[in-house]
């Protein structure tokens, strides 16, 4: 089974500053997918960010940016200039092809990222 | 495009009577959809999955028998919670797959669930 760990309940950031939200995960898997998913305080889920597993390369979106090391089984969501509009939970989630079609995901326990203005 | 609603977005039932949640894809059909429960701060827990035109899976430690999911088309997606109990109290999230071979999930708003 995979596991998703997120190491830091809570973090803070200064308002157009830049912060990183830490997950490693474990799998056996060698093909697989990562995520980041923003939940504000409406509790929508909205997809940040994802990361394909045979890619060397690491995503970027805007001002969200992934640090994929593969090997280590890390991946990194680093925020720049950060926004106020940005404070709500962050949850890393895996996925990986389950055989029936249905590509499940296994979140982490979240990350709760407050900015300050 | 891929919105995904549910109904109600909250609702409070009183211990013994059952509610009934839908989840519906606006502008695609979904094959699989699927429901999670989270507790206040915690993550999404995977309740079961659910593909369209036949039974639900679950996971473990989910009892069927209470929370009966119907996936009768492709763009509708029932939970029903039967004699519910407060501690059935949460929020409850669907998402939902599009086709047969698609790789994200799009989520709903969520339904908050207080049972009283």
């Amino acid at each position: 089974a995979q596991t998703v760990t997120q190491s830091q309940p809570e973090m803070s950031v200064q308002e157009a500053e830049t912060v990183t939200l830490s997950c490693t995960y474990d799998t056996s898997e060698n093909n697989y997918y990562l995520f980041w998913y923003k939940q504000p305080p409406s509790r929508q889920m909205i997809l940040v960010i994802r990361q394909e597993a045979y890619k060397q390369q690491n995503a970027t979106e805007n001002r969200f940016s992934v640090n994929f090391q593969k090997a280590a089984k890390s991946f990194s969501l680093k925020i720049s200039d950060s926004q106020l509009g940005d404070t709500a939970m962050y949850f890393c989630a895996f996925t990986s092809y389950s055989g029936a079609g249905s590509y499940q995901l296994t979140f982490g326990k979240g990350t709760k990222l407050s900015v300050i203005p | 495009g891929a919105v995904v609603s549910q109904h109600p977005s909250w609702v409070i039932c009183k211990s013994g009577t059952s509610v009934k949640i839908e989840c519906r894809s606006l502008d695609f059909q979904a094959t699989t959809m699927f429901w999670y429960r989270q507790f206040p701060k915690q993550s999404l827990m995977l309740m079961a999955t659910s593909n369209e035109g036949s039974k639900a899976t679950y996971e473990q430690g989910v009892e069927k028998d209470k929370f009966l999911i119907n996936h009768a088309s492709l763009t509708l997606s029932t939970l029903t919670v039967t004699s519910a109990h407060p501690e059935d109290s949460s929020f409850y999230i669907c998402s939902a797959r599009e086709g047969l071979a698609g790789l994200l999930q799009y989520f709903g708003p969520g339904t908050r669930l207080t049972v009283t």
